[in-house]
């Protein structure tokens, strides 16, 4: 089993619609949760940074983290068509924190 | 304000050859992070160098593998003797500090190597 779970889709949904995306891991010791997005042939960029539990908002996206369930989300409002892309989550504990584990990407195609 | 900067962005190696791929991290950087994306995988993180040292080379394969970060000059990723399973993109990602990157979380990458072996 891997440490991080991610539906690698594709995803595709309507421009305007809201986007949600979703990580479930087994670490416990996972403190930092990341979701990064990665272009074709590019590299990634962060998007959402959270530490611990909680929610984050920032624009049109929201992280949330779920410790007790061990999940995390993001949603992507009002979705573009150059929010096209493939969407990271990763983590780390917080004696590791660089030594990300990754998910394997979900890749979203949003639709004009 | 240059980002972290990888060369080439794409090798091509023959079997049994060697592969040498370099990164500058970002100005003011001295953390440094490769990653490997194997196709339809996430990315597998493999070493963390600081200048002159290995901190953490734990994802690094046993053998024909290797990295270092001199004091001057960019960070290498060296392949021995490449093998067709060692075709991916690789990453290399730069941070000022070895914790929470300056209370953002952010962890800088560059545009990644991409290495096909034939």
């Amino acid at each position: 089993q891997k440490e991080v779970e991610q539906d690698p889709g594709p995803l595709s949904v309507p421009e305007g619609a809201i986007v949600s995306l979703n990580c479930t891991y087994s670490n416990s010791a996972f403190q930092y949760f990341m979701w990064y997005r990665q272009y074709s042939r590019k590299g990634p960029e962060l998007l959402m940074y959270t530490y611990s539990s909680g929610n984050k908002e920032d624009g049109r996206f929201t992280a949330q983290v779920d410790k007790s369930s061990k999940y995390i989300s993001l949603f992507i409002r009002d979705s573009q068509p150059s929010d096209s892309a493939t969407y990271l989550c990763a983590m780390s504990g917080a004696d590791s924190w660089g030594k990300f584990q990754f998910g394997a990407g979900t890749q979203v195609v949003v639709t004009p | 304000n240059a980002g972290v900067m990888q060369n080439p962005r794409h090798l091509v190696r023959r079997r049994g050859q060697e592969a040498r791929l370099r990164c500058s991290p970002m100005k003011g950087h001295s953390h440094v992070y490769w990653y490997r994306q194997l196709p339809e995988e996430g990315l597998k993180f493999m070493v963390y160098l600081q200048k002159e040292n290995i901190i953490d080379e734990s994802g690094m394969p046993k053998e024909r593998f290797s990295a270092e970060f001199p004091k001057e000059g960019p960070s290498i990723l060296r392949i021995q003797q490449v093998v067709r399973g060692d075709s991916a993109a690789y990453f290399c990602a730069s941070s000022p500090f070895s914790g929470q990157g300056a209370g953002t979380g952010e962890l800088f990458f560059g545009e990644g190597s991409r290495l096909t072996v034939l």
